[in-house]
């Protein structure tokens, strides 16, 4: 099976400018959460979708937002950039089910100017 | 967000040592996973724990799913090179399917 699969893998953006993110799950799961990770941090949690649907939100602002497609493709959208947005973004999938593990895409680096 | 204590934050360790770190919470999680990352890439699972009490290798890595489902540790045996990295551990409660993530444990070996 092929892995989680994400794109671009680097970007560069200037403040106030937006940017989409694509996730591509593992074939056949259903769940895929986004991750923010800025240098030194651990995972903080954006969102999760499941079945075309949000299922649970972290807290970060209304400037982040996702959406999942019939083909369990999700994709994760920032408008008007900060310079706090530069990151490394993760996203995971799952079968969406309890006790399940998820699993990692290589995460695109984002860098805002 | 909520976070798991996991500690220490960073190890600075010689080949050959074995290394243990560990995961808190005042709450109760069902299942434990320890993921480990290296620099630019996403993090890869090492280990999942399901049931209380369960102890799980994997090779040199062995992990425990503490009694009471508020702990999990993981230890290295007889470190090398490639164990560099910053291990993760996570725990999935069964409300909400969330995994609830610790903060890392930085690992770095001296030569």
């Amino acid at each position: 099976k092929a892995g989680v699969t994400q794109t671009p893998r680097y970007l560069i953006k200037t403040r106030g400018q937006q940017v989409t993110l694509s996730c591509s799950p593992i074939s056949g799961h259903r769940s895929v959460s986004w991750y923010q990770q800025t240098p030194g941090q651990g995972l903080q949690f954006l969102f999760e979708y499941f079945s075309e649907t949000q299922r649970n939100k972290g807290n970060f602002p209304g400037r982040f937002s996702g959406r999942q497609f019939s083909n369990s493709r999700s994709e994760m959208n920032v408008s008007t950039l900060e310079l706090g947005d530069s990151a490394l973004y993760l996203c995971a999938s799952s079968q969406g089910l309890a006790e399940e593990t998820q699993y990692f895409g290589p995460g695109t680096r984002l860098l805002v100017l | 967000g909520q976070q798991l204590n996991q500690s220490p934050q960073s190890m600075f360790i010689q080949e050959g040592e074995d290394v243990s770190m560990n995961c808190t919470s005042s709450s109760i999680f069902n299942t434990w996973l320890w993921y480990k990352q290296d620099p630019g890439e996403g993090p890869v699972l090492l280990i999942a724990l399901y049931k209380a009490g369960e102890l799980t290798s994997n090779g040199r890595l062995t992990a425990q799913f503490g009694i009471t489902r508020k702990d999990s540790f993981l230890n290295i045996s007889a470190s090398i090179p490639s164990d560099v990295g910053i291990y993760f551990c996570a725990g999935q409660k069964v409300s909400n399917y969330q995994l609830i993530w610790g903060a890392g444990t930085k690992l770095i070996i001296k030569p």
